[in-house]
Parts: C-alpha cells; structure tokens; sequence
C-alpha cells in the first residue's frame, strides 16, 4: 500500500513570500491532518479534516495561513505571507475510521516538508 | 491545560540493556495513548497504541509499553535494546472527547551504543 505523499520535500523562501505544500494520503483514509514540527518540539496539529470537512483549526493561524481539502482526497497548506518564526517541517498524516474505537486509530505520516524562511 | 510531558531530552542505553523512554500526562479523563518513532528525513511511524483492558500494551520491532492510570503515565520499553532502536520517541495522547486533539511530547533521543 502506496504510504502519504507529500510535496515538495525541501522549500527556502524569502520572508513575506507565500509557499504552497501538497499532500496526498492513504487511499481510503477519510481523515487528514496538517501538523508543524519546529525544530526540538514536537508536532503540533494545525488543522484536521474529515471528509473534506474541517474538525479542528483552532491552532491555524489564520491570518496567515490556509488549507483546503476540496474533494475530500488531497490537500494544500498555504502560508502567506512567510515569517521567519515558520521555518519548521510540514508534516502530513492520515488516519481511517474504525469501528470499536473509531478515535483510537493510529496515524499515518509522509515524510514532510523542511520549509526554510530567510 | 492538557499536556504531554517527556522529561528526558536523551536516553543513553548499551545494546543489549533493557530501555525505558518516559511519558507522562495531563489530560482530563483516560485518554488514548500512542507511542510513534521517527528516523532521520523520514516521518513518524507507528509503535503501539493503549485504549482499553490490559495494561501492557505491546508493539513493533519488540516494544512494549506500560499504562499506569494513577501515576498518568506510559513509560516505553523494550527487554534488549539494539544500535538500529536510535531514533527520536514521540508519546501522544489523544482525548476521548470534544475535538479528540491530538497532543504530542516533545520528544526523547534514544542513543544506542554499541
């Protein structure tokens, strides 16, 4: 089974430039989560999906950043514009609903994207 | 506010020696609690998972984990640690209600030596 696929891998930009990143999850996997990993922290959840339905955003900051999953399958995170303090990986993860225990299912990460803002 | 605590930045352990990597949380309720692994350039993998009944949860690559509901916590192991365990250890708790947020530690470095 073909894993989450995130592009682009590596992305340096100039602050106040916007960047786009992409993900496409596991086929089948009806949640999509967008998380921010600075550097010696862990990931933090920005916004998750549900369909093409979003569940949790409150950590987004909105006034700067976006996120669509439009037809319910992949997704695009977008920053505009760029601050410096948002230099981190971009990680995308998705999950599938089960029946006992439909919140308890574990995650399946892409390799992310290492966003550099100079 | 709810949080995740693991309170060793590195775990320094000789191959073959028993290994503990610590977790413990603040989260109202009995939360879902998950353990994920990640190896340079790549992203978080999957370990174990704690939801309900037996308090030794048992995972990938010989891990195992142990709930302890009055001491919130959920401490990983493994009996005989190898050179290829080296990696960076994410606990996460996930809650049972509102938005079910998912909450990760910030991480512990796990060293092998040889």
């Amino acid at each position: 089974e073909a894993g989450v696929a995130q592009s682009p891998r590596y992305k340096i930009i100039e602050k106040r430039q916007s960047v786009a990143f992409w993900c496409n999850p596991i086929s089948g996997h009806a949640t999509l989560y967008w998380y921010q990993q600075i550097l010696g922290q862990g990931p933090k959840l920005l916004i998750q999906f549900q369909n093409n339905g979003v569940v949790d955003d409150s950590q987004l900051p909105k006034d700067r950043f976006s996120a669509e999953r439009l037809k319910g399958v992949d997704s695009t995170l977008k920053i505009q514009p760029a601050k410096l303090e948002d230099s981190a990986v971009y990680l995308c993860a998705s999950s599938f609903a089960s029946g006992g225990y439909p919140q308890a299912v574990e995650q399946f990460f892409g390799p992310g994207t290492r966003l550099t803002v100079l | 506010a709810q949080s995740v605590a693991q309170p060793e930045d590195q775990v320094n352990v000789a191959e073959g020696n028993p290994l503990t990597v610590k977790c413990t949380y603040s989260v109202s309720g009995n939360p879902y609690l998950f353990w994920y692994v990640q190896y340079p350039n790549r992203g978080l993998q999957f370990l174990l998972k704690y939801i309900t009944g037996d308090n030794l949860v048992k995972g990938s690559y010989g891990f195992e984990a142990e709930f302890n509901k009055s001491q919130t916590s959920f401490h990983l192991k493994k009996p005989s640690a190898l050179v290829s365990d080296s990696a960076l250890y994410f606990c996460a708790v996930r809650e049972k209600s509102g938005t079910y947020k998912y909450i990760f530690g910030t991480g512990t470095r796990l060293k092998v030596l040889a």
